[in-house]
């Protein structure tokens, strides 16, 4: 069974530029979330999808954003770049939005922004 | 404020040697309680998962046991390995938002 995966896995992009990130969950996983990871901050999130539906949300502005497609696949897309976006993103999927579920990360896009 | 807190923050230790990571949490009402092993650059793998009645839950050389009444969390590697140097992060849920609350990791360094 083929694990998360996320593309690309590394990405450089200047200030001000956008970005959309790829993420395909494990095959029957429905629930697809997203999460920053930083140096300082840990890991972060951002946001979840189930069903093409955003479920929850975490603290970030509305350059964040993000979709699910019918086939659970998702998409994180980040407007006008800023230094400070420079992260690893991940996504994880589980077979259901609860978090009693188990989740199933990727290995990350590692954006740089300069 | 859900938070969850991790000590320490870094370690090193040599092979062969055991050690033990801490987490203590805040989250409520609690769900459940994930240990997860993130290798540099890569996304987190889970190692254990437990709910309020679990006590203590293995995996390996990992176990990891909870304290619900106190809210504390450990996880122990047994013999360790130069493969288990990565970095440790407890993450908490609470039962009525499904959102997961994360620790900031511990740093683990095993030397030859």
């Amino acid at each position: 069974k083929a694990g998360v995966t996320q593309t690309p896995r590394y990405l450089i992009k200047t200030r001000g530029q956008q970005v959309t990130l790829s993420c395909s969950p494990i095959s029957g996983h429905r629930s697809v979330s997203w999460y920053q990871q930083t140096p300082g901050q840990g890991l972060q999130f951002l946001f979840e999808y189930f069903s093409e539906t955003q479920r929850n949300k975490g603290n970030f502005p509305g350059r964040f954003s993000g979709r699910q497609f019918s086939n659970s696949r998702s998409e994180m897309n980040v407007s006008t770049l800023e230094l400070g976006d420079s992260a690893l993103y991940l996504c994880a999927s589980s077979r259901v939005g609860d978090s009693s579920y188990e989740q199933y990360f990727g290995p990350g896009t590692r954006l740089t922004v300069t | 404020k859900n938070q969850v807190e991790q000590s320490p923050q870094s370690l090193i230790i040599l092979e062969g040697k055991n050690c033990t990571l801490q987490c203590n949490y805040t989250v409520s009402p609690f769900s459940n309680l994930r240990w997860y092993k993130q290798d540099t650059g890569r996304g987190p793998v889970s190692l254990t998962i437990m709910t309020f009645s679990e006590n203590t839950k293995s995996n390996g050389r990992y176990t990891a046991t909870l304290d619900a009444d106190t809210k504390q969390s450990s996880l122990h590697i047994t013999a360790s390995q130069l493969s288990d140097s990565a970095s440790y992060i407890c993450v908490v849920s609470a039962r009525n938002t499904d959102k997961l609350i994360f620790g900031t990791g511990t740093r683990l360094q095993v030397f030859p």
